[in-house]
């Protein structure tokens, strides 16, 4: 059955710490896509990336990366210099080839950013 | 601009009160869904569509009906409110074109309070 794992609840860091996020997948697709969504206290979900399961290289977006490993089933994401923006709820998703319209959310994580 | 959009955004009523919080997408999108947000849980689907006349359930589909009627409209229905559906609800939509990805795009999430 498909599953999104995201075990850490609750992270708080001081601003300018490195911080990653643990997102652990099961599918029994061979072709799927993994997300990540930021939600910011006003509540609206914001989408940060989208990888297909062809693709296993890294992402870098600014201070955000992403690390894709199908042989441990994780997509995991770090931010970098961590910042009092940054503070919200994130979720890791996934969607399979046969329905690629339903997310499977993972059930999120807190990140608060301390000045 | 594309977008979905809901209403109300913020909705405190009773319980048995019957409501309904629209949602409606001007992408021209085939496929439209609702999904739920609680603590601890993420995001559940409760019902998507795949077309106009065609709805189906989710994950978590008890106390909620809807309709399609119209392509850019999906409506949430509950019938009879009980405090369990106090929740966080987010409607979207893509294009539904198989077997590509499709992108989600989801409204701004409508906050619901049933006493």
């Amino acid at each position: 059955a498909q599953k999104v794992t995201q075990a850490q609840t609750e992270i708080s860091v001081v601003e300018k710490e490195d911080v990653t996020l643990d997102c652990v997948y099961e599918t029994r697709d061979t072709t799927y896509y993994l997300f990540w969504y930021k939600q910011p206290p006003s509540g609206e979900l914001v989408f940060l990336i989208r990888r297909n399961s062809f693709d296993e290289q890294n992402e870098i977006s600014g201070r955000y990366s992403w690390n894709f490993q199908k042989s441990t089933s994780s997509f995991n994401f770090t931010i970098t210099a961590s910042q009092v923006v940054d503070s919200a709820v994130y979720f890791c998703a996934l969607s399979e080839a046969r329905n690629t319209d339903k997310l499977i959310f993972g059930t999120g994580t807190r990140l608060q950013v301390f000045p | 601009e594309a977008q979905v959009t809901q209403n109300p955004r913020y909705l405190i009523t009773v319980t048995g009160k019957k409501l309904t919080v629209t949602c409606s997408q001007n992408m021209n999108h085939e496929y439209m869904s609702w999904y739920r947000q609680d603590p601890g849980l993420g995001l559940r689907q409760i019902y998507y569509s795949m077309n106009v006349e065609v709805t189906d359930k989710g994950d978590v589909p008890e106390g909620y009906k809807v309709s399609r009627k119209e392509k850019r409209n999906f409506p949430l229905i509950l019938e009879s409110p009980s405090p369990n559906q106090t929740s966080l609800y987010f409607c979207a939509s893509s294009s539904g074109q198989v077997p590509s990805y499709n992108e989600q795009f989801f409204g701004p999430g409508t906050r619901l309070t049933v006493l």
